[in-house]
């Protein structure tokens, strides 16, 4: 079974320009999670989608960003336009839905943007 | 506010011995989910082993295991017969399961970097 995939695997923009993440979850997740970690501080959430539902966008930093899931399948994530502090790494992260809390959530290996 | 503190620095062991990696957290939900995630140097979070607040013991998972005490809000990831694959950084991470559900947001910590030294 595919893990979950995160696409660009690095990605290098000039200040004032947009990028997009990608995101491919774990087949039949319908749990969806970004986080983010800008360097050497904690992993931060940003925010949850059930299927192509927001469940809870609290730790989305500002409109700059826009996160999306058509069809409950794949996400993205646009940043627009960047700023230097966004720089660090995107994880992506899925998991089933079930009503237990050892629910675990499986991370893909990041997209590490820098902004310049 | 939920926290996890991960306050030592980098840690290091010699081959074969066992380590503890030491994680704190503060609370006011009632029932709440912890969880160690390792990640090597290749970036990939990889889930190592989840602990229940009310589970009655402590969790274990092949090498891995925790330390549990729940008074003293401390879930401190043991790693035995350490071997030189398991260098990494580590995280410690908690989802509070009252407030916001079973399939809730994890809150991190900064991370503790682990070298295992031949």
């Amino acid at each position: 079974e595919a893990g979950v995939t995160q696409f660009p695997s690095h990605s290098v923009i000039e200040k004032g320009q947009t990028v997009t993440l990608r995101c491919d979850p774990i087949s039949g997740h319908d749990n969806l999670y970004w986080y983010r970690r800008v360097m050497g501080k904690e992993i931060k959430f940003l925010l949850h989608f059930v299927k192509e539902s927001k469940q809870d966008e609290s730790g989305m930093p500002n409109n700059r960003f826009l996160a999306e899931r058509t069809g409950g399948t794949y996400s993205t994530l646009k940043v627009q336009p960047a700023e230097l502090e966004d720089s660090g790494v995107y994880f992506c992260a899925s998991s089933q839905v079930f009503g237990s809390g050892r629910v675990t959530q499986y991370f893909g290996p990041g997209t590490r943007l820098t902004v310049l | 506010a939920q926290k996890i503190t991960q306050t030592q620095p980098g840690m290091f062991v010699q081959e074969k011995e066992a380590v503890t990696l030491d994680c704190t957290y503060d609370t006011s939900d009632p029932s709440y989910g912890l969880f160690w995630y390792k990640q090597p140097s290749s970036g990939e979070m990889i889930f190592l082993i989840y602990q229940g607040s009310y589970d009655q013991q402590n969790a274990t998972e092949g090498r891995y295991s925790l330390n549990f005490q729940k008074a003293r809000k401390s879930a401190n990831l043991v790693i035995s017969a350490s071997q030189l694959g398991d260098s990494a950084m580590y995280f410690c991470a908690m989802r509070e399961l009252v407030r916001t559900g079973a399939n809730s947001k994890l809150t991190f910590g900064k991370g503790i970097t682990l070298s295992v030294r031949p």
